[in-house]
């Protein structure tokens, strides 16, 4: 079974800043890989899907990359409204969600 | 406009069943692939199981098998999720979910449906 590894598991950092979240696969899983966003009592919201592409009506603040077993997530320069929780989803097999990374500001 | 709208909040009592439903709205249940997705209190998202177009099937993760099933009823466009043998760890909101624009991840998620299990 694939196993995926989300990092980091929470970060600070204030508005403006530059942020790079982790996803690892422990196996090859060539794009097939999408990044969300959460906020609390919220359903997920779709970011990047195919590994890089980035989903209609995103801010291109958000960017995606990587393929094979690691990927990337990276905000450009925060805004308030980003502060939220992160998770990468894999569907080369049976969907399988990161850890989950939780964004505060500092 | 494709939307996802699932059924009222529930409380359960230990070893009871919970059906969860998803209505489709602008689109046809018959050309998604539904799936579902739960996530605990303070804790991440985790995946249930769906219909796998490949094979024509629904899959379930394995933690799940003997305890869950999917259907659908075509008729009306909703889909269910029908949890047995509960127990308070299944105390979640749960989500449909699905992959509208056929990129293989969830595009289109439902508002949630958060089942309480408790004596």
């Amino acid at each position: 079974d694939i196993q995926m590894t989300q990092s980091p598991s929470s970060l600070s950092a204030s508005v403006g800043d530059r942020v790079t979240i982790t996803c690892r696969a422990s196996q090859g899983i060539r794009n097939d890989l999408g990044w969300y966003q959460q906020k609390p009592g919220k359903a997920p919201k779709r970011l990047i899907y195919a590994a890089s592409s980035l989903q209609s009506g995103v801010p291109s603040r958000f960017s995606g990359s990587g393929s094979g077993t690691e990927f990337t997530l990276t905000i450009s320069s925060l805004q308030p409204e980003d502060f939220a929780t992160y998770y990468c989803l894999q569907h080369n097999s049976y969907p399988l969600f990161g850890q989950g990374t939780k964004l505060e500001i500092k | 406009q494709v939307q996802l709208v699932q059924s009222g909040a529930e409380v359960k009592k230990p070893g009871a069943s919970v059906k969860v439903s998803c209505k489709v709205s602008g689109y046809t249940l018959t050309e998604l692939s539904m799936h579902w997705v739960r996530q605990a209190p303070g804790k991440g998202l985790e995946w249930m199981g769906g219909f796998d177009p490949e094979d024509g099937e629904t899959i379930y993760a394995q933690k799940f098998q003997g305890r869950v099933t999917m259907t659908e009823d075509t008729s009306t466009d909703t889909a269910y999720m029908e949890l047995s043998s509960l127990r308070s760890e299944d105390t979640a909101v749960y989500y449909c979910a699905t992959d509208y624009d056929d990129s293989g991840a969830f595009d289109i998620w439902g508002q949630g449906t958060m089942v309480t299990v408790s004596s």
